[in-house]
């Protein structure tokens, strides 16, 4: 089975600065990683998807992660804050054939003036 | 284009009623997986429809069922409500892949439900 674990329920980070959210995951075969960000009151975006291929993956708004196989770890960072940054940000992982996503407990992402 | 729809948007009920949970998926989809997120939580996988069945199922109850339409839009069904069951019900869409995976799934709004 698989399993997602986000370090930190709560990061808070001064505009413009680096922002780094952390993802672990467990699973027996090679994963799917995504992350999804949700703003209050709204379901889920897809920032970003690892499923084969490059390990540093692009998103939007200028997020980006690396997958690491031998940390087991998918971590997420934008190298510079903005306000619009602000909201809950979930990790999730898939595998092939599973067609269901496993998601971790979310970090919430306060951006401070 | 449309993305992924859901209504209502609110819902209220009392214990021991039942509920449905419409979802339109976003065009050109196929596939529409419902998903739990409770207060504070993560979202938790409830199933998947595709060719009007369902082909996975997370750990929830039979007290919650669906349905897929030949349209692909689907339906959540929960009989005897709990208070427990009070969160935000996401639907999920995404096109079946010909090697049989799903990879992106687009989010509708989701429709928050409160049990009294």
């Amino acid at each position: 089975a698989q399993s997602v674990t986000q370090l930190g329920s709560h990061v808070s980070v001064s505009e413009g600065a680096l922002v780094l959210l952390r993802c672990n995951y467990s699973s027996s075969v090679p994963p799917y990683l995504f992350w999804y960000v949700q703003y209050p009151n709204q379901g889920l975006q897809l920032l970003l998807k690892y499923t084969t291929g490059a390990t540093l993956v692009k998103g939007i708004n200028g997020f980006e992660a690396e997958f690491k196989k031998s940390e087991t770890s998918f971590h997420l960072t934008k190298p510079s804050a903005h306000m619009s940054d602000a909201a809950e940000y979930f990790c999730a992982v898939s595998v092939q054939g599973a067609q269901k996503l496993v998601f971790g407990q979310g970090t919430r992402l306060t951006i401070n003036p | 284009d449309a993305g992924v729809t859901q209504s209502p948007t609110h819902l209220i009920k009392t214990r021991g009623q039942q509920v449905t949970l419409r979802c339109s998926p976003k065009s050109g989809h196929d596939t529409v997986s419902w998903y739990q997120q409770a207060l504070g939580q993560g979202p938790q996988f409830i199933f998947q429809y595709y060719e009007e069945e369902e082909r996975q199922r997370g750990n929830f109850p039979d007290r919650f069922s669906g349905h897929q339409f030949p349209n692909y839009s689907s339906e959540l069904n929960v009989n005897a409500l709990l208070l427990g069951d009070s969160a935000l019900y996401l639907c999920a869409s995404s096109l079946k892949q010909t090697s049989g995976a799903s990879y992106e799934q687009y989010f509708g709004p989701g429709t928050r439900l409160t049990v009294t």
